[in-house]
Protein backbone atom coordinates (compact mmCIF):
# COMPACT_ATOMS: atom_id res chain seq x y z
CA UNK A 1 0.00 0.00 0.00
CA UNK A 2 2.11 3.09 -1.19
CA UNK A 3 -1.02 5.42 0.79
CA UNK A 4 -0.63 7.67 3.60
CA UNK A 5 0.44 5.38 6.79
CA UNK A 6 -0.27 6.43 10.35
CA UNK A 7 1.31 4.77 13.50
CA UNK A 8 0.25 4.15 16.30
CA UNK A 9 -3.41 3.08 14.75
CA UNK A 10 -4.64 3.37 18.41
CA UNK A 11 -2.76 4.71 21.54
CA UNK A 12 -4.42 4.60 25.11
CA UNK A 13 -2.82 6.60 27.55
CA UNK A 14 -3.26 8.38 31.00
CA UNK A 15 -3.84 11.63 31.38
CA UNK A 16 -0.76 14.00 31.81
CA UNK A 17 1.74 11.60 29.63
CA UNK A 18 3.44 12.64 26.00
CA UNK A 19 2.05 10.98 23.09
CA UNK A 20 3.93 11.11 19.34
CA UNK A 21 1.60 9.94 16.35
CA UNK A 22 3.73 9.52 13.21
CA UNK A 23 3.04 10.08 9.60
CA UNK A 24 4.69 9.01 6.11
CA UNK A 25 3.06 10.46 3.45
CA UNK A 26 3.03 9.95 -0.52
CA UNK A 27 6.69 9.80 -1.39
CA UNK A 28 6.19 12.44 -3.85
CA UNK A 29 3.91 14.32 -1.79
CA UNK A 30 5.74 17.78 -0.31
CA UNK A 31 2.63 19.13 1.96
CA UNK A 32 1.43 17.22 4.34
CA UNK A 33 -1.77 18.44 6.82
CA UNK A 34 -2.66 17.34 10.48
CA UNK A 35 -6.52 17.48 11.36
CA UNK A 36 -8.41 16.11 14.66
CA UNK A 37 -11.59 14.60 14.41
CA UNK A 38 -14.08 14.11 17.51
CA UNK A 39 -17.04 11.91 17.54
CA UNK A 40 -19.68 12.93 15.48
CA UNK A 41 -17.91 15.72 14.07
CA UNK A 42 -15.70 16.54 10.81
CA UNK A 43 -12.40 16.60 10.59
CA UNK A 44 -10.64 19.89 12.04
CA UNK A 45 -7.55 21.73 10.72
CA UNK A 46 -4.64 21.48 13.21
CA UNK A 47 -1.26 22.32 11.24
CA UNK A 48 0.62 22.02 7.60
CA UNK A 49 3.73 21.64 6.15
CA UNK A 50 5.15 22.42 2.81
CA UNK A 51 8.04 20.53 2.60
CA UNK A 52 10.06 20.99 6.37
CA UNK A 53 8.54 24.23 6.74
CA UNK A 54 5.37 24.35 9.14
CA UNK A 55 3.34 27.16 7.23
CA UNK A 56 0.27 27.63 9.23
CA UNK A 57 -1.17 26.55 12.45
CA UNK A 58 -4.74 26.56 13.73
CA UNK A 59 -6.01 28.21 17.09
CA UNK A 60 -7.22 24.86 17.90
CA UNK A 61 -2.88 23.46 18.42
CA UNK A 62 -2.52 24.52 21.68
CA UNK A 63 1.29 24.87 23.04
CA UNK A 64 0.87 20.89 23.91
CA UNK A 65 0.82 20.48 20.84
CA UNK A 66 3.87 20.35 18.31
CA UNK A 67 4.74 18.81 14.89
CA UNK A 68 7.30 18.64 13.16
CA UNK A 69 8.20 17.31 9.90
CA UNK A 70 12.33 17.15 9.24
CA UNK A 71 13.92 16.60 5.93
CA UNK A 72 10.03 17.08 4.69
CA UNK A 73 9.66 14.03 4.88
CA UNK A 74 8.19 11.81 7.76
CA UNK A 75 6.07 13.99 10.29
CA UNK A 76 5.42 13.61 14.26
CA UNK A 77 3.24 15.15 15.79
CA UNK A 78 3.23 15.30 19.57
CA UNK A 79 1.30 15.98 22.14
CA UNK A 80 2.51 16.61 25.98
CA UNK A 81 0.40 16.75 28.97
CA UNK A 82 -2.85 15.13 27.45
CA UNK A 83 -6.06 15.94 28.78
CA UNK A 84 -9.18 13.84 28.15
CA UNK A 85 -10.25 16.39 25.66
CA UNK A 86 -7.41 15.43 23.77
CA UNK A 87 -9.09 12.43 23.06
CA UNK A 88 -9.72 12.32 19.54
CA UNK A 89 -8.82 10.53 15.80
CA UNK A 90 -5.82 12.40 14.71
CA UNK A 91 -5.74 12.30 10.80
CA UNK A 92 -3.08 12.99 8.65
CA UNK A 93 -3.47 13.85 4.98
CA UNK A 94 -0.68 14.94 2.19
CA UNK A 95 -0.91 16.01 -1.37
CA UNK A 96 1.04 17.41 -3.92
CA UNK A 97 1.98 21.69 -4.06
CA UNK A 98 1.47 21.23 -7.78
CA UNK A 99 -2.06 19.15 -7.73
CA UNK A 100 -4.94 20.72 -10.09
CA UNK A 101 -7.44 18.87 -8.49
CA UNK A 102 -6.59 19.91 -4.91
CA UNK A 103 -7.52 16.51 -3.55
CA UNK A 104 -6.04 15.41 -0.06
CA UNK A 105 -5.18 12.29 0.70
CA UNK A 106 -5.65 10.68 3.96
CA UNK A 107 -4.21 8.34 6.43
CA UNK A 108 -6.36 5.80 8.24
CA UNK A 109 -5.61 7.83 11.50
CA UNK A 110 -4.27 7.49 15.33
CA UNK A 111 -6.79 6.85 17.67
CA UNK A 112 -5.95 8.51 20.96
CA UNK A 113 -7.80 7.91 24.27
CA UNK A 114 -7.21 9.93 27.27
CA UNK A 115 -8.32 7.82 30.54
CA UNK B 1 -14.61 32.66 8.98
CA UNK B 2 -15.58 30.19 6.76
CA UNK B 3 -18.04 27.39 8.10
CA UNK B 4 -19.69 24.49 6.65
CA UNK B 5 -23.12 22.61 8.03
CA UNK B 6 -24.96 19.64 7.08
CA UNK B 7 -27.96 19.72 8.96
CA UNK B 8 -29.03 15.94 8.38
CA UNK B 9 -26.88 13.44 10.72
CA UNK B 10 -28.33 10.49 9.32
CA UNK B 11 -30.27 9.82 5.78
CA UNK B 12 -32.16 6.38 4.85
CA UNK B 13 -33.03 5.76 1.60
CA UNK B 14 -34.48 2.77 -0.26
CA UNK B 15 -32.25 1.49 -2.99
CA UNK B 16 -33.33 2.97 -6.35
CA UNK B 17 -34.77 6.02 -4.47
CA UNK B 18 -33.18 9.53 -5.44
CA UNK B 19 -30.64 10.84 -2.55
CA UNK B 20 -29.99 14.21 -1.82
CA UNK B 21 -27.18 15.19 0.96
CA UNK B 22 -27.39 18.76 1.63
CA UNK B 23 -24.85 20.86 2.34
CA UNK B 24 -24.66 24.63 3.25
CA UNK B 25 -20.99 27.16 3.72
CA UNK B 26 -20.49 30.23 4.72
CA UNK B 27 -17.58 32.22 3.39
CA UNK B 28 -17.49 35.73 1.90
CA UNK B 29 -14.65 35.16 -1.27
CA UNK B 30 -14.96 32.67 -4.05
CA UNK B 31 -14.83 28.94 -2.14
CA UNK B 32 -14.01 25.64 -3.64
CA UNK B 33 -16.47 22.92 -2.55
CA UNK B 34 -15.93 19.25 -1.85
CA UNK B 35 -17.16 16.10 -1.03
CA UNK B 36 -15.52 13.25 0.88
CA UNK B 37 -17.25 10.09 1.62
CA UNK B 38 -15.93 7.12 4.55
CA UNK B 39 -16.87 3.83 3.22
CA UNK B 40 -17.14 1.88 6.45
CA UNK B 41 -13.70 0.62 7.53
CA UNK B 42 -11.76 2.61 4.59
CA UNK B 43 -9.82 5.91 4.56
CA UNK B 44 -11.33 9.43 4.19
CA UNK B 45 -11.47 10.13 -0.13
CA UNK B 46 -12.25 12.77 -2.00
CA UNK B 47 -15.36 12.08 -4.30
CA UNK B 48 -15.86 15.34 -5.94
CA UNK B 49 -14.95 18.89 -6.43
CA UNK B 50 -17.05 21.49 -7.60
CA UNK B 51 -14.82 22.80 -10.37
CA UNK B 52 -14.56 19.60 -12.12
CA UNK B 53 -18.10 19.37 -12.67
CA UNK B 54 -18.40 16.05 -13.30
CA UNK B 55 -20.73 12.91 -12.06
CA UNK B 56 -18.46 10.17 -9.80
CA UNK B 57 -20.64 7.39 -9.06
CA UNK B 58 -23.47 8.70 -10.09
CA UNK B 59 -23.00 11.24 -7.86
CA UNK B 60 -23.45 15.45 -8.94
CA UNK B 61 -22.94 18.43 -7.17
CA UNK B 62 -24.08 21.96 -7.88
CA UNK B 63 -22.62 24.73 -6.72
CA UNK B 64 -25.35 27.26 -6.02
CA UNK B 65 -23.68 30.65 -4.75
CA UNK B 66 -26.82 32.38 -4.33
CA UNK B 67 -28.39 29.73 -1.99
CA UNK B 68 -24.35 29.04 -0.31
CA UNK B 69 -25.35 25.60 -1.13
CA UNK B 70 -23.55 22.60 -2.92
CA UNK B 71 -26.02 19.68 -1.99
CA UNK B 72 -25.13 15.89 -3.42
CA UNK B 73 -27.40 14.30 -5.35
CA UNK B 74 -28.29 11.15 -7.09
CA UNK B 75 -30.93 9.65 -8.88
CA UNK B 76 -30.81 5.95 -8.04
CA UNK B 77 -29.01 5.34 -4.76
CA UNK B 78 -27.11 1.75 -4.55
CA UNK B 79 -26.33 -0.38 -1.28
CA UNK B 80 -23.02 0.10 -1.77
CA UNK B 81 -23.29 3.80 -1.59
CA UNK B 82 -24.00 3.82 2.08
CA UNK B 83 -20.89 6.27 3.39
CA UNK B 84 -20.25 8.79 5.77
CA UNK B 85 -20.23 12.08 3.55
CA UNK B 86 -18.67 15.00 4.72
CA UNK B 87 -18.93 17.94 2.54
CA UNK B 88 -15.60 20.63 2.74
CA UNK B 89 -14.57 23.92 1.82
CA UNK B 90 -11.18 25.64 1.01
CA UNK B 91 -11.49 29.12 0.90
CA UNK B 92 -7.91 29.67 1.04
CA UNK B 93 -6.07 31.61 -1.58
CA UNK B 94 -4.81 28.40 -3.62
CA UNK B 95 -1.70 28.15 -1.57
CA UNK B 96 -2.97 25.15 0.65
CA UNK B 97 -5.52 22.92 0.85
CA UNK B 98 -6.84 23.90 4.46
CA UNK B 99 -10.07 22.59 4.38
CA UNK B 100 -13.39 23.47 6.51
CA UNK B 101 -15.20 20.25 6.84
CA UNK B 102 -19.13 19.74 7.78
CA UNK B 103 -20.15 17.59 10.35
CA UNK B 104 -21.26 14.92 8.35
CA UNK B 105 -24.24 12.76 7.05
CA UNK B 106 -24.09 9.48 7.29
CA UNK B 107 -26.30 7.61 4.17
CA UNK B 108 -27.90 4.06 4.73
CA UNK B 109 -29.23 2.67 1.36
CA UNK B 110 -31.40 -0.04 2.65
CA UNK B 111 -32.12 -2.89 0.33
Amino acid sequence: DTGVSQDPRHKITKRGQNVTFRCDPISEHNRLYWYRQTLGQGPEFLTYFQNEAQLEKSRLLSDRFSAERPKGSFSTLEIQRTEQGDSAMYLCASSRYDSYTGELFFGEGSRLTVL
Amino acid sequence: AQRVTQPEKLLSVFKGAPVELKCNYSYSGSPELFWYVQYSRQRLQLLLRHISRESIKGFTADLNKGETSFHLKKPFAQEEDSAMYYCALSGASGSARQLTFGSGTQLTVLP
